[in-house]
């Protein structure tokens, strides 16, 4: 089936620093999203992306946090600065159109912040 | 407040029997109820969904029972197979859109040969 890429599959960064993790969506799709998973606890969700713009976002996606899409390029999240509690695993999702249609999610992006 | 709950945690089953995955929720606004299938290392996968105007929805060996009264659905999956070994996870939503997302915690299914 179509597939979504993650890079980076793993990243460790000191507290403060700026991280960009990178998804690869599936071709001709036109929305994205980004899930964040704690360890032993719910996927949530962030985000949700169409047309350059954010569409909706959660309570968690804090002021630090930006998404965006160049060029048709990769479907980026920046944190800057991280903060010790941004440690997990976060799912980047795309689909055709919005709504309720079938997402396709990454394999996930494994952030420890120390 | 956690808005998914699923039951049991873990699952283990025989091969060709059927195993049975629980969920509840607790907002009565929630209309709509996707369940994902997830193998390690791999992002979550569609497996099936419903909507509240149904009680159950078929496709292949994998059911959901919905009972909208008790806010409860349930997911069989009937002559289990190995290859089903994986995280099942409940997920539940409304019209609001996806600001009132929400996943469970998973059960993880181990289906013996």
């Amino acid at each position: 089936g179509p597939k979504v890429l993650q890079i980076p599959s793993h990243q460790i960064i000191d507290m403060g620093q700026m991280v960009t993790l990178n998804c690869d969506p599936v071709s001709n799709h036109l929305y994205f999203y980004w899930y964040k998973q704690i360890l032993g606890q719910q996927m949530e969700f962030l985000v949700n992306f169409y047309n350059g713009k954010v569409m909706e976002k959660s309570k968690l996606f804090k002021d630090q946090f930006s998404v965006e899409r160049p060029d048709g390029s990769y479907f980026t999240l920046k944190i800057q600065p991280t903060a010790l509690e941004d440690s997990a695993v976060y799912f980047c999702a795309s689909s055709s159109w919005g709504g309720w249609d079938t997402q396709y999610f990454g394999p996930g992006t494994r952030l420890l912040v120390l | 407040q956690q808005q998914v709950r699923q039951s049991p945690q873990s699952l283990t089953v025989w091969e060709g029997e059927t195993a049975i995955l629980n969920c509840s929720y607790e907002d009565s606004t929630f209309n709509y109820f996707p369940w994902y299938q997830q193998f390690p290392g791999e992002g979550p996968a569609l497996l099936i969904s419903i909507s509240s105007v149904s009680d159950k929805k078929e496709d292949g060996r994998f059911t959901i029972f919905f009972n909208k009264r008790e806010k409860k659905l349930s997911l069989h999956i009937t002559d289990s197979q190995p290859g089903d070994s994986a995280t099942y996870f409940c997920a539940a939503s409304s019209n609001t859109g996806y600001q009132n997302f929400y996943f469970g915690k998973g059960t993880s299914l181990t289906v013996i040969p």
